[in-house]
Order: structure tokens, then sequence, then C-alpha cells
């Protein structure tokens, strides 16, 4: 059974710093592209960045509002998906999903995904 | 960025009722559409992937159709467990979601 477990939420003052981790099983973690999509309160759904498999280049996109401030990061040895987030602003407020991108062979799609994990930035 | 527009926002409908959701991009996404379904305090749940393709597990009464800009997700019958919000999504370039449709019981 696919798992996706993030941990790494609290709450964080304006311009601060945090990193989520994002611990996968039940699957070969190492071949899948992996995102994060965030949910600020009452809102909807927002992709925050990507991280393409290592046999893919392992390389990284951003959205607009993220890029620069938040980077995504790896560890194949540890099946587990990072987002440190930096710089961060009160915009930046939300529950923040990992989720497994196409895996299923769904394309592109999000088809696994995590609980969630809140972070709340406020002074 | 793509812009996805759901319509509408807010539905009220009752079960067995056959219920559409329109979504449109700003421009040509092909078939690089999904639709999942959101209830609350949960994480989403894919449904259905390039416009047309059912996930594995997702029952039959849910059906996605369209292509290029215009795309719609169907659900036959309404059942009791279908009351959630729906978003659709376009992966032909960086993902963007729509805004949301709110299925409500009437």
């Amino acid at each position: 059974e696919v798992q996706l477990v993030e941990s790494g939420g609290g709450l964080v003052k304006p311009g601060g710093s945090l990193r989520l981790s994002c611990a996968a099983s039940g699957f070969t973690f190492s071949n899948a592209w992996m995102s994060w999509v965030r949910q600020a309160p009452g809102k909807g759904l927002e992709w925050v960045g990507r991280i393409k498999s290592k046999t893919d280049g392992g390389t990284t996109d951003y959205a607009a509002p993220v890029k620069g401030r938040f980077t995504i990061s790896r560890d194949d040895s540890k099946n587990t998906l990072y987002l440190q987030m930096n710089s961060l602003k009160t915009e930046d407020t939300a529950v923040y999903y990992c989720t497994t991108e196409g895996y299923s062979g769904s394309s592109h799609s999000f088809d696994y995904w995590g609980q969630g994990t809140l972070v709340t930035v406020s002074s | 960025d793509i812009q996805m527009t759901q319509s509408p926002s807010t539905l009220s409908a009752s079960v067995g009722d056959r219920v559409t959701i329109t979504c449109r991009a700003s421009q040509s996404i092909s078939s690089w559409l999904a639709w999942y379904q959101q209830k609350p305090g949960k994480a989403p749940k894919l449904l259905i992937y390039k416009a047309s393709s059912l996930e594995s597990g997702v029952p039959s009464r849910f059906s996605g159709s369209g292509s290029g800009t215009e795309f719609t997700l169907t659900i036959s019958s309404l059942q009791p467990d279908d009351f959630a919000t729906y978003y659709c999504q376009q992966y032909n370039s960086y993902p963007t979601f729509g805004g949301g449709t709110k299925v409500e019981i009437k």
C-alpha cells in the first residue's frame, strides 16, 4: 500500500524558515516524480513545485510565488522528500501535501497524496 | 500560466441526480486534464486523468470528457458519498487547478 506521511509543519514568524519532510513507502520512491501541493485555509489547491526522478534528471520546477524561496530535494536512500521553505510570508500559510506525479500510470496527474501538514506563518 | 475556470462554483443536487461540472482552460491543453474529489479535512483523491480515463477503483458513475479548452466531469447518479468539492487540474504545462465546485445536498 502506498503511504506518504508529511511532517515538520508548525507555527513560524514571517521571514522565518521551515523544512517539511514526506516519508514514502509502498512503492519504488526513486522512480517517482514527486510534487508538493498546498491549500490555504478555505481556499483551493495550488501546485508548489516538483522534483523529477534521478533517471529523468532529478531536476526541480517551482511555481512563481515560491521560486527563489522554496527548495525541493529528495533522499532516495531514505525514501524521503523535502521542502525547505525560507523567507516565509503570511500568504504561505496552508496545508502542504506531498504527492506522486503519474506513478500509477496516470500520465502526470497527482495520483497518491499524503494527509498534509499545516504551516502557519504569523507574528 | 494556464488559467483553469470551473463552473458552477456551487451546485445543489439530490441523490440520484445527474451532475455535470465544467472546466475551461485559457489555452489548449489537449487532453492533459485531471479531476479530483476532496472531502473536508481530507487530501484530494484522483478520479479522472487524461480527460476521460477513470482511475483504478473509482466508481463508473464518474466520467470525464472534452479536449482542447472545454472539459466536463459527469456523475451519472449522485450518491451520498459524492457530496464533496471537485477540482480540475491541467498538466499541459506547470500544473494549475480550477477554483473548485462544491456539490451540496439540495
